[in-house]
């Protein structure tokens, strides 16, 4: 069966300093890969997808990025966060067409 | 497209009533919809998925509707319980590859 990993589940992050989430799969090939972004009591943003390794769809520009440096890794990343990066982040997968499974989440707080 | 930035708006049934939540669409060429739930602090669950060619599909409670004219789409749950508790999402999906969240909409089961 398949599964979705996401880690850390929590961080505390100063304003400034990097960033990396890192998120991975098991169980599939090739699938789509997402990171979306919730503030606290608001919708799901999301900020990028991925249909395959090293093809990266951002939906809304800003202060991060992501990579898929294998089939089943997916990275989120900023070089320095500012206070407004902290929500609620979530990794999902999905094969073509059907719905996306999503990971537990991190809860980035920056300060 | 998604809504982000607003307020969830609220549901509050009593327990053992059925609930009725809306979700408006805004792509015409969607071709795929899915309704997820939402624990507090957990990532997304899939509930059902109903795809553009049919207007109805039922799951264990649980009764998706839509209708392609108005761009609407509802979830309803039958002798809602506590458990029921949690903020419900509808997504769309356009091609196969972006998957696009409603605002969401916090449901709260009276005991």
């Amino acid at each position: 069966s398949q599964t979705i990993h996401q880690w850390p589940a929590t961080l505390v992050q100063p304003v400034g300093s990097p960033l990396s989430l890192e998120c991975t799969v098991e169980g599939t090939s090739n699938p789509n890969l997402y990171w979306y972004r919730q503030a606290a009591g608001r919708g799901l943003q999301l900020l990028f997808y991925s249909v395959g390794i090293g093809q990266i769809s951002s939906e809304v520009p800003q202060n991060l990025s992501a990579s898929r440096p294998q089939d089943r890794q997916f990275i989120l990343s900023s070089k320095k966060l500012l206070l407004s990066d902290s929500g609620f982040y979530l990794c999902a997968w999905s094969e073509q067409g059907t719905e996306a499974f999503f990971g537990q989440g991190t809860r980035l707080t920056v300060v | 497209g998604e809504s982000v930035g607003l307020h969830l708006p609220t549901l509050s049934v009593q327990e053992g009533d059925n609930s009725i939540i809306n979700c408006a669409y805004s792509n015409s060429a969607s071709d795929y919809f899915i309704w997820y739930k939402q624990e507090s602090g957990k990532g997304p669950q899939f509930i059902i998925d109903i795809r553009s060619n049919m207007d109805k599909r039922q799951g264990q409670r649980v009764t998706v509707l839509l209708n392609k004219t108005v761009k609407h789409l509802s979830l309803q749950i039958a002798a809602t319980q506590p458990g029921d508790s949690a903020v419900y999402f509808c997504a769309e999906k356009t091609g196969a590859n972006n998957l696009f969240f409603g605002t969401g909409t916090r449901l709260t089961v009276i005991p």
